[in-house]
């Protein structure tokens, strides 16, 4: 069963910044939260990741609380490109490094 | 990062008959994962192809099923086997790439679109 739970859908204003939350409040230690998204059935689209700090890159930012169950991808400037599902999984940087994907949330970027 | 392709994109098949999907990588990688998601869902993990040896399913699928082949360090397949309507779904490979340090992220194809009629 997949380890975190996300709102299943949120709208956010074009320009604004769209705050995506997950929970994964049984997270290992050794567990790092990953952020995917999906647009329309394509593949899913790496966005960031990270175990304890916070991390930005050109896409996004991704906050993880100083307990680690609990994290916030966030969409500095929302574009109506980033109308999409998002998903956020944690998983063991070893073993077998497979991805159980939960629910995800449906972002829609408003004009 | 690698590229992924997928053959077919989509198809549409009989009930009974079966379908294989490649999947081929620009790069060698480690490890080789087929995904299945079915309409409005997420996605579930199938398997994951093990080069050389038998792949490893998760539960509620079955090698009769869902047969993987996995030659070499770039390729895969999928089969779905004596298909009905309800394996309709899109079937997507993930990769891991060598090299790729303990965090590293997988990457995904562009999935094979399956209808069953």
């Amino acid at each position: 069963d997949a380890k975190t739970t996300q709102p299943p859908s949120m709208d956010c204003a074009e320009g604004r910044a769209a705050n995506l939350p997950c929970n994964h409040s049984t997270i290992s230690g050794n567990e790092y939260v990953y952020w995917y998204r999906q647009i329309h059935s394509q593949g899913p689209q790496y966005i960031i990741h990270g175990l304890k700090n916070n991390e930005t890159n050109e896409m996004a930012s991704l906050i993880i609380t100083e307990d680690r169950k609990s994290s916030t991808l966030i969409l500095p400037h929302a574009t109506l490109r980033d109308t999409a599902v998002y998903y956020c999984i944690v998983r063991v940087a070893s073993g077998t490094y497979k991805y159980i994907f939960g629910t995800g949330t449906r972002l829609k970027v408003l004009a | 990062s690698a590229v992924i392709s997928q053959k077919p994109s989509r198809d549409i098949c009989q009930r009974g008959t079966s379908l294989t999907i490649q999947c081929q990588v620009d790069s060698q990688v480690t490890m080789m994962f087929w995904y299945r998601q079915q309409p409005g869902q997420s996605l579930t993990l199938i398997a994951t192809a093990n080069q050389g040896s038998e792949a490893t399913y998760e539960s509620g699928f079955v090698i009769d099923k869902f047969p993987i082949s996995r030659p070499n360090l770039t390729f895969s397949t999928l089969t779905v086997s004596n298909m009905s309507p309800e394996d309709s779904s899109i079937y997507l490979c993930s990769v891991r790439p060598v090299l790729a340090g303990g965090n590293h992220e997988q990457f995904f194809g562009p999935g094979t679109r399956l209808t069953v009629l």
